[in-house]
């Protein structure tokens, strides 16, 4: 089974400051794909980016980028240029690659707080 | 329209009511997902509908009973539910095949006296 942990239960940063979230997991398959997701105190879960793990180059989205190391199976989350608004639960989920439908298996979550 | 809406937001009931859950999208997905949140606890997969077909069941008590009577609509039937029920039911919708990121809806707050 498919296991995800992120080692950090609580982040905080000063505002403008950049934060990295971590994120390991642990599968046997070569193939898959790994999100985080932001969930603020309003209690939607939103996509913050998703990585596919056939592909090296790491994703960015605007302010938010990963470093994905498949071989350590790593995935981490930074955040620039801090804002009051990113201030969420973050979840890193893992989902298989396998056609159709999938459950995704998420960590325990990181609460990060900006400090203004 | 890239939202997917949940009704009610919270919901009160006794251990021998019958209530629903409702979730709706209009993004053509035709998957839709059951979640149960515990407080500071990540989401836990309930139940996967692909084509409007049960898919996935993940052993949930059946005091839950799913429905999706078409592809836009998802429904979570409770009845007789126990106050160790009490969560945030989130909604989720994808595409079955490719860019399947999960949208979610954002949740029904159940309280089970």
């Amino acid at each position: 089974a498919q296991t995800v942990t992120q080692s950090q239960p609580e982040m905080s940063v000063q505002e403008a400051e950049t934060v990295t979230l971590s994120c390991t997991y642990d599968t046997s398959e070569s193939d898959y794909y790994l999100f985080w997701y932001k969930q603020p105190p309003s209690r939607q879960m939103i996509l913050v980016i998703r990585q596919e793990a056939y592909k090296q180059q790491n994703a960015t989205e605007n302010r938010f980028s990963v470093n994905f190391q498949k071989a350590a199976k790593s995935f981490s989350l930074k955040i620039s240029d801090s804002q009051l608004g990113d201030a969420a639960m973050y979840f890193c989920a893992y989902r298989r690659s396998k056609r159709g439908a999938q459950k995704l298996v998420f960590g325990q979550g990181t609460r990060l707080t900006i400090n203004p | 329209d890239t939202e997917v809406t949940q009704t009610p937001k919270h919901l009160v009931m006794g251990m021998t009511n019958k209530k629903s859950l409702k979730c709706e999208q209009h993004m053509g997905h035709r998957a839709m997902y059951w979640y149960k949140q515990k407080a500071k606890k990540p989401p836990e997969l309930m139940f996967v509908y692909s084509y409007e077909k049960l898919s996935i069941n993940e052993s949930v008590p059946s005091r839950f009973s799913p429905e999706c009577p078409n592809s836009s609509l998802l429904n979570l039937h409770l009845h007789a539910l126990q106050p160790e029920d009490s969560a945030l039911y989130l909604c989720a919708s994808s595409q079955v095949f490719f860019q399947n990121e999960q949208f979610f809806g954002p949740g029904t707050r159940l309280t089970v006296l």
